[in-house]
């Protein structure tokens, strides 16, 4: 079966860096996305990575290896606005997304 | 505001209801979705319209039924509905369903069942 792995809950610092990890096994793979969303709103799209490597966004950075089927998002310089969840996504080889449960991401002042 | 628009936010019905839920993108995308995402779960994929053409039905049971009458709305028809199904119902659209398209979502609709 298709699954995408990813922690239910992490609490960070304001100001500091978290790191959250997504792992997947699917038929295939097409793409990976990663998605906010605050508490009662729409989902909102962060990244995309299809190479191995490295996409930097401002604050935020997202990795992946294709070969670990691993991927991380990594926040920087955290603000309060940035509680929320993040949902990892893995397109698979009939381009369907996939979907993590999603990492409740808790900012404490 | 996204572009996707979902009406009703909130809904309410018994088990013997019928009611629909509504969807309209404002992106000029050609590609509609609807999702069902209950708590501490993955978004589940429910069905998939291409260019109006219903292109994905995941065993989705036969008291959701979806109608896309263009490429800027999508309906989700519900009756007889059970309590487990209460969730958040969640619209998407992309310009196409091939690799980089990312999805626009909706607000969605919080569906309670009593």
């Amino acid at each position: 079966g298709q699954n995408i792995d990813q922690p239910t809950e992490m609490t960070a610092t304001e100001g500091a860096i978290v790191q959250i990890n997504c792992t997947y096994q699917t038929s295939g793979f097409n793409g990976l996305f990663w998605y906010q969303q605050h508490a009662g709103e729409a989902p909102t799209f962060l990244s995309y990575n299809v190479l191995d490597g490295l996409e930097e966004k401002g604050r935020f950075s997202s990795f992946l290896s294709r070969s670990k089927g691993y991927s991380y998002l990594l926040l920087k310089e955290l603000q309060m606005k940035d509680s929320a969840s993040y949902l990892c996504a893995v397109r698979d080889s009939n381009y369907q997304l996939i979907w993590g449960a999603g990492t409740k991401l808790i900012i404490k002042p | 505001e996204t572009g996707v628009t979902q009406t009703p936010r909130h809904l309410v019905m018994g088990m013997t209801n019928k009611k629909s839920l509504k969807c309209e993108q404002h992106l000029g995308h050609n590609a509609m979705y609807w999702y069902k995402q209950s708590a501490k779960k993955p978004l589940e994929l429910m069905f998939v319209y291409n260019f109006k053409e219903q292109t994905e039905n995941n065993s989705v049971p036969s008291r959701f039924s979806p109608e896309c009458p263009n490429s800027s709305h999508l309906f989700l028809h519900l009756h007889t509905l059970q309590p487990e199904d209460s969730a958040l119902y969640l619209c998407a659209s992309s310009q196409g369903e091939g690799e980089s398209s990312e999805q626009f979502f909706g607000p969605g609709t919080r569906l309670t069942v009593l």
